[in-house]
């Protein structure tokens, strides 16, 4: 079947303008998580949907982040007013069940890159 | 401090040799733990859960020290295709909340 998918693979654009990822999940996952990754450096957790659930939001680094899921499926993440410390791989991963003790798959990633 | 913590490396072995790694995590709370892989520019994937008993997959042996907080992974008889980041990731506590909190890695380069 088929894994995470993420729209676009790649995104080069200019400091001050708005982005929008893609992550569609694995069918019938109810966890999604979006993680962000700098060159060399580990994850870094940013949002977590778990079903119908109001989203864990504790990781998101400022305001001009924010991720909406709609139909419990795919999931986009906006990032507004760009900076070029955004930019950036932003993985996605779902997951079943209801625990962070399931195995987690990743999409690709999208490499942000703000100029 | 960081909540979870790894060597860097790189660790540099030869073909055939076996290697460790270690991760110490702060939190005493933490409940679950995995190592993950990741090579490069691609995305992590699980390659084993650590159960406090320890357990092997293969070649790989993964270890828990709760009293001491820290996690190891062993590999044998290394191949090349070994070459990647090993991830520890730990989870909190097992409610689904953001609990996993991921290490930077440590990269392990096989050499012929």
């Amino acid at each position: 079947g088929a894994g995470v998918s993420q729209s676009p693979s790649n995104k080069v654009t200019e400091k001050g303008k708005d982005v929008e990822l893609r992550c569609d999940p694995i069918s019938g996952h109810t966890a999604l998580y979006w993680y962000r990754q700098s060159l060399g450096q580990g994850l870094e957790f940013l949002i977590y949907f778990q079903g119908n659930s109001a989203p864990d939001k504790s990781g998101l680094p400022s305001d001009r982040f924010s991720a909406e899921r709609t139909g419990g499926s795919v999931s986009t993440l906006t990032i507004q007013r760009t900076q070029q410390e955004d930019s950036a791989v932003y993985l996605c991963a779902s997951s079943q069940g209801a625990t962070t003790a399931k195995e987690q798959f990743f999409g690709p990633g999208t490499r942000l890159t703000v100029l | 401090r960081k909540e979870v913590e790894q060597d860097p490396g790189p660790f540099n072995v030869p073909e055939g040799a076996t290697v460790a790694f270690n991760c110490t995590y702060s939190n005493s709370a933490s409940q679950s733990f995995f190592w993950y892989r990741q090579d490069c520019r691609k995305e992590p994937k699980l390659l084993m859960s650590v159960y406090s008993s320890g357990n092997e997959d293969g070649r790989f042996t993964a270890q828990l020290n709760r009293a001491s907080q820290y996690i190891s992974l062993l590999i044998r008889d290394s191949k090349l295709s070994d070459s990647a980041t090993y991830l520890c990731v730990v989870s909190r506590k097992n409610t689904g909340r953001r609990a996993l909190t991921f290490g930077s890695g440590t990269r392990l380069q096989v050499q012929p």
